[in-house]
Parts: structure tokens; sequence; C-alpha cells
């Protein structure tokens, strides 16, 4: 099975930036999703297709792809993108796979 | 307003059946795959399948085939996630959420999530 690797927290002061990664455990992933998830709530996408932001999403997050690591940069962090972060790729069966989620801690 | 409306928490007892649902609005229903992901009390989210309600074409995890079923009725935008025999470890939020962008799409439209509880 495809796995994604993800730090399990990330902290941050208020502020700076924050980059949340996701390995991948093949050569190279594809096509990275990234979600945030704050207690009690849906998930909400926040980057798709590794650099892409929907709107309404603030410029603060952005999301680069490299070799086998994914990563999500949080510039100026503020204390509302408290959250769990989570990748997620197609695996080559066409499986959903996402990563085990990051706990961003702002301080 | 595209979004997704999901039924309300559910509290059954093992052995029971139980369907839930996911009603689609504000876009063409049958046009977009719908997946389903469970999120177990503290653990990150599980993808269990998806459906096109176009035609019914489903797809499931290997985790999750055969312990449930999924269906949809584009004629009233819903799509379900049913089970036949719940267990306790079947306690869960359970999302349903369209699948947009092509083979290795995202989801950007959420319902706002099932909690079923299973205790005895």
């Amino acid at each position: 099975s495809y796995d994604l690797t993800q730090p399990l927290s990330v902290s941050v002061a208020l502020g700076q930036t924050a980059r949340i990664t996701c390995g991948g455990s093949n050569t190279g992933i594809n096509s990275v999703h990234w979600y945030q998830q704050k207690p009690g709530q849906a998930p909400v996408l926040v980057i798709y297709r590794d650099t892409n932001r929907p709107s309404g999403i603030p410029e603060r997050f952005s999301g680069s792809n490299s070799g086998n690591t994914a990563t999500l940069t949080i510039s100026g962090a503020q204390a509302g993108d408290e959250a769990d972060y989570y990748c997620q790729v197609w695996d080559s069966i066409s499986a959903v796979v996402f990563g085990g989620g990051t706990k961003l801690t702002v301080l | 307003e595209v979004q997704l409306v999901q039924s309300g928490a559910e509290m059954k007892k093992p052995g029971e059946s139980l369907k839930i649902s996911c009603k689609g609005s504000g876009y063409r229903f049958s046009s977009y795959w719908i997946g389903w992901v469970r999120q177990m009390p503290g653990k990150g989210p599980e993808w269990m399948g998806i459906i096109y309600p176009g035609d019914s074409d489903t797809r499931y995890s290997p985790s999750f085939q055969g312990q449930v079923t999924m269906s949809a009725d584009k004629s009233i935008s819903t799509a379900y996630l049913q089970w036949s025999s719940l267990k306790a470890s079947d306690t869960a939020f359970y999302y349903c959420a369209r699948k947009d962008g092509n083979s290795a799409g995202y989801f950007q439209v959420w319902g706002q999530g099932t909690l079923v509880t299973v205790s005895s």
C-alpha cells in the first residue's frame, strides 16, 4: 500500500512561517492535496494539485512538491491556523490515501 | 451555493443496520463522484470508497469492501452509506465529499459529517 508520512506536530511562533511536509513511500508523489481540519469541523481544502489555492483560502497558504516530498507552507501564521493538516494523493490503483496528519500549534 | 448536507447523528446497538445520507444541492449531482471518509475519534481520515451518482459506478477501498454498501439516487441528489450489521468499531464520524478535478482529483466540498455511535 502507498504511505504518506507527515510529522506528528509542528510548532510556529505567531507571525512566522510554518512548513508541514508530506513524504511519499515511492519515488515522487504526484498531485498532492492539502486539507485543514479544526476540532469538530469537516476538513477544508487549502491547496490542490501541489500548488493551487482554492477561492477563499488566504494567500499565506502555499504548496510545493519536489522529489519525494510535498510541503505546505503557512507564511505569517495566525492563531486561527491552529488545526490538523492532512495531505492526500491517489495511489496506483486509484485509491485515495491520506497522510497521518500534522497538528499545527501557533505559539 | 454548492453544498452537501448529511443526515443527523445516529446511536445504534451492535448488530443493527443503518443507512446514512448525503444530499447535494447547487450543482449537477449526477456529474460528480461522491467519496465517503471515516474518521474515528482522535484519528485521521480514512477513505472508504467513491460512487458516481450518474450510473452508480462504485469503487471501494479494500479495507471497507464487504463492510459497507454505497448507493445513490440521482433523482433526489442523494448518496447513501449503509451497514447491515454494525460493530462497536464502526463508531466514528462519516463524511461525504464531492470529488473535483480529474482522475487524481481533490475534495473541495464536504458534508458536515454524521456521527455514528455503536454501543450496547
